[in-house]
């Protein structure tokens, strides 16, 4: 029962690098979402998406690009990464209304050098 | 548009204490609202919703909240502290419209001593 998969769980860059942070699930819920973990600021809402082939901006999303060419997965990457996308990202899917559970990956620790 | 505060950053409470987080929101209608924990290098697990109807939720590993509409808040307690709960809580509202997202408040970190 893995629920949200996130790969990698650690990586270090160096500035300008690109990367992709790939998220799988697996409960076939339509809506998913990337968020950036900072300490003092909670999580916040990046890029989301409500259903296969599409996207939408979050609240901090320059610096970074997603897809969703499949339902199951979302693909957060940073094309040109910088010291200030240093950050834990968390995705998370859901069934999309605002009324029901988040179910959250382990995240992924960014390191940008 | 909508808020979320969670006025203490970090709180420390003795094994077998009581313990009660405090969370304001900020939002113009009836809010969907949300407690989240996250143990040391784990995702985010939900621990109740409150949605409607009664104020007082019951959640998992013995958390409860209250929603108290005239103070904007949605406080976490539980009536005695275990070791294991050390870890973040995270207050989140969910955002008017059908997308499933949320704002989540900064975070308390809650430390058990022995």
């Amino acid at each position: 029962n893995a629920g949200v998969t996130q790969t990698p769980k650690f990586r270090v860059l160096k500035t300008g690098q690109s990367m992709t942070l790939l998220c799988a699930q697996d409960m076939n819920h339509e809506y998913m979402y990337w968020y950036r973990q900072d300490p003092g600021m909670g999580l916040r809402l990046i890029h989301y998406s409500v259903g296969e082939g599409t996207t939408a901006k979050g609240e901090v999303p320059d610096g970074y690009n997603v897809s969703r060419l499949k339902k199951q997965n979302f693909l957060l990457g940073l094309e040109s990464a910088a010291p200030s996308q240093t950050s834990v990202y968390f995705c998370a899917s859901s069934s999309g209304q605002w009324d029901t559970e988040a179910f959250f990956g382990q995240g992924t620790r960014l390191t940008v050098v | 548009a909508q808020s979320v505060t969670q006025p203490d950053i970090h709180i420390t409470v003795s094994e077998g204490a009581s313990l009660e987080l405090r969370c304001n929101y900020s939002y113009g209608a009836t809010p969907y609202l949300f407690w989240y924990v996250q143990s040391p290098g784990q995702g985010l697990q939900l621990l109740l919703k409150y949605f409607s109807g009664d104020t007082l939720v019951q959640g998992i590993k013995g958390f409860e909240a209250e929603f108290k509409r005239s103070q904007s808040s949605f406080n976490l307690r539980k009536p005695s502290v275990h070791w294991s709960d050390a870890a973040e809580y995270f207050c989140a509202v969910g955002v008017s419209g059908n997308t499933g997202k949320l704002i989540f408040g900064q975070g308390t970190t809650l430390q058990v001593k022995p």
